[in-house]
């Protein structure tokens, strides 16, 4: 199995940051990536799929990276209804990265 | 706006099994990929299989092989997810989670979770 390897698992940050969460895919996966928003109770949303465009109707505060097996999602000034849990997921065997929670500093 | 609606929380002993709906209204939902994916309490993801219904194919994770069943039912526009022996271990929200396009392979749309609670 393709492991993802996502990193930090918790960051605190404050309204108005800019934020940066790193997955690692232990092998290529060529840019079959999606980023993730999940918050309480409520299943997940797709925020960017193939590494780096953005699923429609999401804001441009989100983008995605890639560099080789390492992928990061930057949201460039956070907002109050950022606070989530975000996830990596590789969709080429379907395998997701543990997350990381975003909360308020 | 296209949605999936799955069936309700269902509790369960122990070795019985559990089938849950996935269903698109007013969507044609055999003409794309649909995968199964739990979260147990607290946790990760956890992809169980997914299923191709236009083209009657399905594919499962090695560690659900065998207790995992994708079903369809064209006429109701429905997807079924079947776990069998269960365990408390099982205990998870199971969603449902459509690609955009066929073969964007990418799960666009979720379904809104059904809560199965493994218990003696």
């Amino acid at each position: 199995d393709i492991q993802m390897t996502q990193s930090p698992s918790t960051l605190s940050a404050s309204v108005g940051d800019t934020i940066t969460i790193t997955c690692r895919a232990s092998q290529s996966i060529s840019n079959w990536l999606a980023w993730l928003q999940q918050k309480p109770g409520k299943p997940p949303k797709v925020l960017i799929y193939k590494a780096s465009i953005l699923e429609s109707g999401v804001p441009s505060r989100f983008s995605g990276s890639e560099s080789g097996t390492e992928f990061t999602l930057t949201i460039s000034g956070l907002q109050p209804d950022d606070f989530a849990t975000y996830y990596c997921q590789q969709y080429n065997s379907w395998t997701f990265g543990q997350g990381t929670k975003v909360e308020i500093k | 706006q296209v949605q999936l609606v799955q069936s309700g929380a269902e509790v369960k002993k122990p070795g019985s099994s559990v089938k849950v709906s996935c269903r698109a209204p007013g969507d044609t939902l055999s003409n794309y990929g649909v995968s199964w994916v739990r979260q147990a309490p607290g946790q990760g993801f956890e992809w169980m299989g997914g299923i191709i219904p236009i083209f009657g194919t399905t594919n499962y994770a090695q560690k659900f092989q065998g207790r995992v069943t994708l079903t369809t039912d064209e006429s109701a526009n429905t997807i079924y997810l079947e776990l069998s022996s269960l365990r408390p271990e099982d205990t998870a929200i199971y969603y449902c989670a459509r690609e955009r396009t066929l073969y964007s392979g990418y799960a666009a749309i979720w379904g809104q979770g059904t809560l199965v609670t493994v218990s003696s």
